[in-house]
């Protein structure tokens, strides 16, 4: 059973405006979150984390909500620029005995960002 | 910069043979991970290293083992390779006060025939 979903294989927005992509999880028991990003070809780069005990955090173009209560997370890109155009990893990362920094990746969402 | 290195970005074997993809990180890190990506299925753990000398299964384990004998250098084996481990290999790593933020290899695109 997928413990972290991304129900949206693929997303097309126009430059400048904003994206949007979706994950949700199932385990309570995740502590923290991860956004990934992935350009063909090359390994994925980590774009930016949250902490549970928090519901926002942003760097520059990108922001990420948490909504615990929901178990769903969000990163916003605003403005959406070509080059964002890439494959975006959620992930996140259980709270238990053994766990050490492992982390539980979604399927991945393709954003396409078009000029 | 964390460093994380493949050996090799592009790799084809024949169906029997027996695969080493080797991974080097250069930040000191005592974690370090195998996952494969394939289309639609997102990242899958296959295997895990908490420290040298030691190993935990991921998710797929079958058909593949590892080996961690210093701390920098984590490599996957496929014993007998088969059709069905065609696929890309990402190798990563992580340590210290970011223990969640796992840093990635640029990956090995392995085929076999």
């Amino acid at each position: 059973d997928q413990q972290v979903k991304q129900n949206s294989p693929s997303l097309s927005v126009q430059e400048g405006r904003i994206s949007i992509l979706n994950c949700d999880y199932t385990n309570s028991m995740f502590d923290y979150f991860l956004w990934y990003k992935k350009y063909p070809a090359e390994g994925p780069t980590f774009l930016i984390s949250i902490s549970s005990i928090k519901d926002k955090n942003e760097d520059g173009r990108f922001t990420v909500f948490l909504n615990k209560s929901a178990k769903h997370l969000s990163l916003h890109i605003v403005p959406s620029q070509p080059g964002d155009s890439a494959v975006y990893f959620c992930a996140a990362s259980p709270n238990y005995g053994g766990s050490q920094g492992n982390l539980i990746f979604g399927k991945g969402t393709k954003l396409s960002v078009k000029p | 910069d964390v460093k994380v290195t493949q050996s090799s970005r592009y790799l084809v074997k024949r169906t029997g043979e027996k695969v080493f993809l080797e991974c080097v990180q250069d930040m000191d890190h005592e974690n370090m991970f195998w996952y494969r990506q394939d289309p639609g299925l997102g990242l899958r753990l296959i295997y895990f290293s908490y420290d040298v000398k030691m190993k935990e299964k991921g998710d797929i384990p079958e058909g593949y083992s590892v080996s961690r004998e210093k701390k920098e250098r984590f490599s996957l084996i496929l014993e007998s390779a088969s059709t069905n481990q065609t696929s890309m290999y990402l190798c990563a790593s992580s340590g210290g006060q970011a223990v969640h933020e796992q840093y990635f290899g640029p990956g090995t695109r392995l085929t076999v025939t």
